[in-house]
């Protein structure tokens, strides 16, 4: 079956623009984490969807956002981009059950200039 | 990460020797302690997880262990090869399914 896919795999934009990354998880897979991933900081966890409902929160600020659809497939937003946004963002899907297995996505690329 | 320190974040060992990475909690409620690998360029990958009610699993020349009384795991990587070159992140899940990482571990092997 198809694997977790993120759209764009890359970005440039510039500071104080917004931009909108896509993640479609895989079928039947209601959870959906978002994760950015930097050299220095490691995987940082932003958000977990699930039923639409965003269920768990990550230490970042409020520019960043997200949304989950009727059909799992999930969206982040980051508002008034600054340069230290620049950075892998990754999404994940898993089962809705405890210690499920999180599947990851390749990513989009975000450059901030 | 958040509530889990990884060390060390590099670790260079010889060819056909072992290698081991350790993590720290707080947060005495996980019970459920993933590891992934993530190689140069690709997507992290689930190697080995764990869960509270067992002390140690393994896989092959991988295995992870668990003291939740002292709230650490660790990952052991035996016979390694240069394939397992990549970078190791330890992970936890606190609450429903909010699954932390740590800062990662880059793992050379030198041939």
């Amino acid at each position: 079956k198809a694997g977790v896919t993120q759209t764009p795999r890359y970005l440039i934009k510039t500071r104080g623009q917004q931009v909108t990354l896509s993640c479609s998880p895989i079928s039947g897979h209601r959870s959906v984490s978002w994760y950015q991933q930097t050299p220095g900081q490691g995987l940082q966890f932003l958000f977990e969807y699930f039923s639409e409902t965003q269920r768990n929160k990550g230490n970042f600020p409020g520019r960043f956002s997200g949304r989950q659809f009727s059909n799992s497939r999930s969206e982040m937003n980051v508002s008034t981009l600054e340069l230290g946004d620049s950075a892998l963002y990754l999404c994940a899907s898993s089962l809705a059950r405890e210690q499920a297995e999180a599947f990851f996505g390749q990513g989009t690329r975000l450059t901030v200039v | 990460g958040e509530n889990v320190e990884q060390h060390p974040s590099t670790l260079s060992v010889q060819e056909g020797d072992s290698a081991v990475i350790k993590c720290t909690y707080s947060d005495s409620a996980s019970n459920y302690f993933p590891w992934y690998k993530q190689e140069l360029g690709k997507r992290p990958q689930l190697i080995i997880d764990i869960r509270s009610n067992v002390g140690e699993k393994k896989d092959q020349r991988i295995a992870v262990t668990l003291n939740k009384t002292a709230k650490h795991f660790s990952l052991h990587i035996t016979e390694t090869q240069p394939e397992d070159s990549a970078v190791y992140f330890c992970g936890l899940v606190q609450g429903a399914q909010k699954l932390v990482f740590g800062q990662g571990t880059r793992l050379t092997i030198n041939p």
